[in-house]
């Protein structure tokens, strides 16, 4: 069964270090999401992504995020200069889009800022 | 807005005992209803989703939750308890379509008593 991808599962990072997260949807997807849970919190929408721009971002998603579809395959997640307050997991997730349709969600990638 | 609200932040039932997790939600439109499931340092799964077919709708795992527009609920259920159902639940709504932004409930951890 297709699933979603996420790299790495867990990244460490320096305050103020920039960061990438890579994510490779299910290959006939058209919508692009990126969600994120504080530690026992709950999941919040960051952005979705359609038609290689951004379709809705909420106000989490400030300057220091930005987000890329670089090739066919990877969607990824850059935050420039990170915080403290970005540790988090970060859930990539996709969808057809057509009625009814699931987002998948991936399997996650845990981001600790020191 | 739309919003989802779950009532009880942890759930402990006996293995074997009726599972009842509650889900209220709210939606000026008709909108797709989630359930989904993670389990510790896991990503999020599906378990069942509304989308204005059937006002009952079954999962996987025995789980099933009915969509009562009187009641703006959506209630998840499982008859008998089993160990592996322990892990946080996430009731989640999609307001205006399949590819909108998800918006996800505060999460409900189940704890299964032997």
């Amino acid at each position: 069964e297709p699933e979603v991808t996420q790299t790495p599962s867990h990244q460490v990072t320096q305050m103020g270090q920039e960061v990438i997260l890579r994510c490779v949807p299910i290959s006939n997807h058209l919508y692009f999401y990126w969600y994120r849970q504080i530690l026992g919190q709950k999941v919040e929408f960051l952005v979705s992504f359609y038609n290689n721009e951004i379709s809705e971002k909420s106000e989490i998603f400030d300057d220091q995020f930005s987000v890329e579809r670089p090739d066919g395959s990877n969607f990824t997640l850059k935050i420039r200069s990170t915080k403290l307050e970005d540790s988090a997991m970060y859930f990539c997730a996709s969808t057809l889009g057509t009625s009814g349709e699931t987002q998948y969600f991936g399997p996650g990638t845990r981001l600790l800022v020191l | 807005a739309q919003s989802v609200t779950q009532l009880g932040s942890h759930v402990s039932v006996s293995e074997g005992a009726l599972v009842l997790l509650r889900c209220n939600y709210s939606s000026s439109v008709p909108p797709y209803l989630f359930w989904y499931v993670q389990y510790p340092n896991q990503g999020l799964q599906l378990l069942l989703k509304y989308t204005s077919a059937a006002t009952l709708v079954k999962g996987i795992n025995g789980f099933e939750a009915e969509f009562k527009k009187s009641e703006t609920s959506f209630h998840l259920t499982k008859p008998s308890a089993h160990m592996s159902d322990a892990a946080e639940y996430f009731c989640a709504v999609s307001p205006y379509s399949s590819a909108s932004k998800i918006i996800f409930g505060s999460g409900t951890r189940l704890s299964i008593r032997p």
